[in-house]
């Protein structure tokens, strides 16, 4: 069973503008979440995190929102630059587990 | 400082045949981690290790064999290679448990078994 789930495999975006990855989970122990990115040929680097006591983490162009009653976490990315243009995992832990990960969505950011 | 190294990059194996991936991290990072990546599966953790000496089984260890003798390899073997381990595979590290440190990923060995 799939406990984090990313349900859009791609999403396309006009630069500038402001592109929402989402990312839903179903195990309520989760109390630790990120969100990696991935360059095709490399491995999938950390970009931003968020524990379950916050409902917003901001780092520059980048916001992870968690809305833990839909069991739900976003990754909001504005403005959207081409470089962005990547595949994006968000995963979770619970105390004394291991990550999870979801499958993955494919940003593209059209100039 | 290289962080996180595979070798090889690519490989080619027939049904059967036996290959061990190797990963090496230069941060001297106590945690390290085999993942696997299948197309709609996302990464799933195979195998990982809290320390030299240790390891431990992840979601999907079956086929799959680990060793970590220094505390800066961590080796993945497989005994008799099927085609279902055709995958990426990836080596991560932490200097933690991944709650207080982030993973940090090599660049991935890409695994075709005919």
């Amino acid at each position: 069973d799939q406990q984090v789930k990313q349900n859009s495999p791609s999403l396309s975006v006009q630069e500038g503008r402001i592109s929402i990855l989402n990312c839903d989970y179903t195990n309520s122990m989760f109390d630790y979440f990120l969100w990696y990115k991935k360059y095709p040929a490399e491995g999938p680097t950390f970009l931003i995190s968020i524990s379950s006591i916050k409902d917003k983490n901001e780092d520059g162009r980048f916001t992870v929102f968690l809305n833990k009653s839909a069991k739900h976490l976003s990754l909001h990315i504005v403005p959207s630059q081409p470089g962005d243009s990547a595949v994006y995992f968000c995963a979770a832990l619970r105390q004394g587990g291991k990550l999870i990960f979801g499958q993955g969505t494919e940003l593209s950011v059209k100039p | 400082n290289a962080g996180v190294t595979q070798t090889p990059k690519f490989r080619v194996l027939k049904t059967g045949q036996s290959m061990t991936l190797l990963c090496a991290q230069d941060m001297n990072h106590e945690y390290m981690y085999w993942y696997r990546q299948d197309p709609g599966m996302g990464l799933r953790l195979i195998h990982y290790s809290v320390g030299e000496g240790t390891t431990a089984k992840g979601e999907v260890p079956d086929g799959y064999n680990v060793s970590r003798l220094k505390k800066q390899n961590f080796l993945l073997g497989l005994e008799s290679a099927a085609p279902s381990q055709t995958s990426v595979y990836f080596c991560a590290s932490s200097y933690g448990d991944v709650g207080g440190s982030p993973l940090h990923f090599g660049n991935g060995t890409r695994l075709t078994v005919t």
